[in-house]
């Protein structure tokens, strides 16, 4: 399958702080990347989509100023957690999908982000 | 909108017995059901997907079984083996659609006794 790589793995940070999550394709180019948030014992919410080029689009109730979202290129998207606080502390994932493998999805490693 | 859902929430099963983890969806105009493996601390690995135009799709131990008119598709692992203990995620959506991003179920953690 497509390999999808995501960084950092976890990353640990004093409120107030940003913090950026990088999620690259690595063998395939990807006009859409999605990124998901998921609490503990708890399936995926999708928090935004990732258009290459345009601006992201947002699922109801997701911050857009708190979370920037940059895809700057086919293979990278980037997730800004703006000022962050304890409550956005949680494990991030996001996805890209291969323009050659139509509809299938596939997901980076995750990052767990714990906010002090 | 599209809403999965999936049962059972947890499972757990001798190793060399089969596990069955159902799921449910409502938009009947859904066409594309994967299934993902989700291991403690790392993302969801695809490990097996069924188009709408399928009832039936095999990859060794592992088979998804799709019946649209009931809105119902399946997962099927048999010869379970310990490394199978995961949590497993349906999902659904409506490829080609305006959304085509994927609704997932709540998940199901398997649990393979040795």
């Amino acid at each position: 399958g497509a390999v999808v790589s995501q960084h950092p793995s976890r990353v640990i940070c004093k409120s107030g702080t940003s913090v950026k999550i990088e999620c690259r394709s690595l063998d395939f180019q990807a006009t859409t990347m999605f990124w998901y948030r998921q609490f503990p014992k708890q399936s995926l919410m999708l928090m935004a989509t990732s258009n290459e080029g345009s601006k992201a689009t947002y699922e109801q109730g997701v911050e857009k100023d708190k979370f920037l979202i940059n895809h700057a290129s086919l293979t990278l998207s980037t997730l800004t957690v703006t000022s962050a606080h304890p409550e956005d502390s949680s494990f991030y994932i996001c996805s890209a999908r291969p323009a050659d493998l139509a509809e299938k999805l596939f997901f980076g490693s995750g990052t767990q982000l714990s906010v002090l | 909108g599209e809403n999965v859902e999936q049962h059972p929430s947890t499972l757990s099963v001798q190793e060399g017995d089969s596990a069955v983890i159902k799921c449910t969806y409502s938009d009947s105009a859904s066409n594309y059901f994967p299934w993902y493996k989700q291991e403690l601390g790392k993302g969801p690995q695809l490990i097996i997907d069924i188009r709408s135009n399928v009832g039936e799709k095999k990859d060794q131990r592992i088979a998804v079984t799709l019946n649209k008119t009931a809105k119902h598709f399946s997962l099927h692992i048999t010869e379970t083996q310990p490394e199978d203990s995961a949590v497993y995620f349906c999902a659904a959506t409506h490829y080609g659609g305006s959304q085509g991003n994927l609704i997932f179920g709540k998940g199901t953690k398997l649990s393979v006794k040795p």
